[in-house]
């Protein structure tokens, strides 16, 4: 069965950092494009970032482009999103997707959530 | 900056067809979007119901499929169950490794 776990969700002060972490399993994760979705309270979806097999293509929305890092480790089937100088803005369940086919989301994580208060 | 629009809310009698659409403020949306489409009901992550435009995911029921409409894509639901009561929300490819999501369509069922 494919499973993608979140990790590392929480509340950080405006201007602090967190890493998320989403672990693999039931599928050759190093085969595959990934994904982070974002969704904030009670608003729709937004693509985050995707990152290619071996981590020579990274994307981002450009509301992070320069404070988020996709990143990932094949040998630990893991996938990771590192952020820094966070914004109240940021706050969202943060969803790891994998990306199939180069072009659908699926499966999708269950999230976990950051927010970003004072 | 590029938005993906959808209607905001739909409803549907039990059994009736419904069909949503996913467009662009400009431009049309064509089969080289990549258009998908995932269900999402309250609490629970997104599902793929439609990608490549037209492809069903697996498991999806066959109620459900995918078009391009004039210009824009669209879900289309023949024969609405009360189970379909969800939010539905498309993406798009824009470029340059860029997708969009479209805001969702609150879809009511009664």
């Amino acid at each position: 069965e494919v499973q993608l776990v979140e990790s590392g969700g929480g509340s950080v002060q405006p201007g602090g950092s967190l890493r998320l972490s989403c672990a693999a399993s039931g599928f050759t994760f190093y085969n595959y494009w990934m994904t982070w979705v974002r969704q904030a309270p009670g608003k729709g979806l937004e693509w985050v970032a995707n990152i290619n097999q071996d981590e020579s293509e990274k994307y981002y929305v450009d509301s992070v482009k320069g404070r988020f890092t996709i990143s990932r480790d094949n040998a630990k089937n893991s996938l990771y999103l590192t952020m820094n100088n966070l914004r109240v803005e940021d706050t969202a369940v943060y969803y790891c997707v994998t990306f199939r086919g180069s072009n659908w989301f699926d499966p999708w994580g269950q999230g976990t959530l950051v927010t970003v208060s004072s | 900056q590029t938005v993906v629009t959808q209607e905001p809310s739909f409803s549907v009698s039990p059994g009736g067809t419904v069909t949503l659409t996913c467009g662009l403020t400009s431009g049309s949306v064509s089969t080289a979007y990549y258009p998908s489409w995932y269900q999402q009901t309250p609490g629970q992550a997104p599902r793929a119901l439609i990608y490549n435009t037209n492809t069903r995911s697996s498991g999806v029921p066959d109620r459900f499929s995918g078009s391009i409409l004039g210009n824009k894509a669209a879900l289309t639901i023949t024969g609405a169950q009360a189970d379909d009561e969800s939010h539905y929300y498309c993406v798009l490819y824009i470029d340059s490794g860029i997708w969009v999501f479209g805001g969702g369509t609150k879809l009511t069922v009664l």
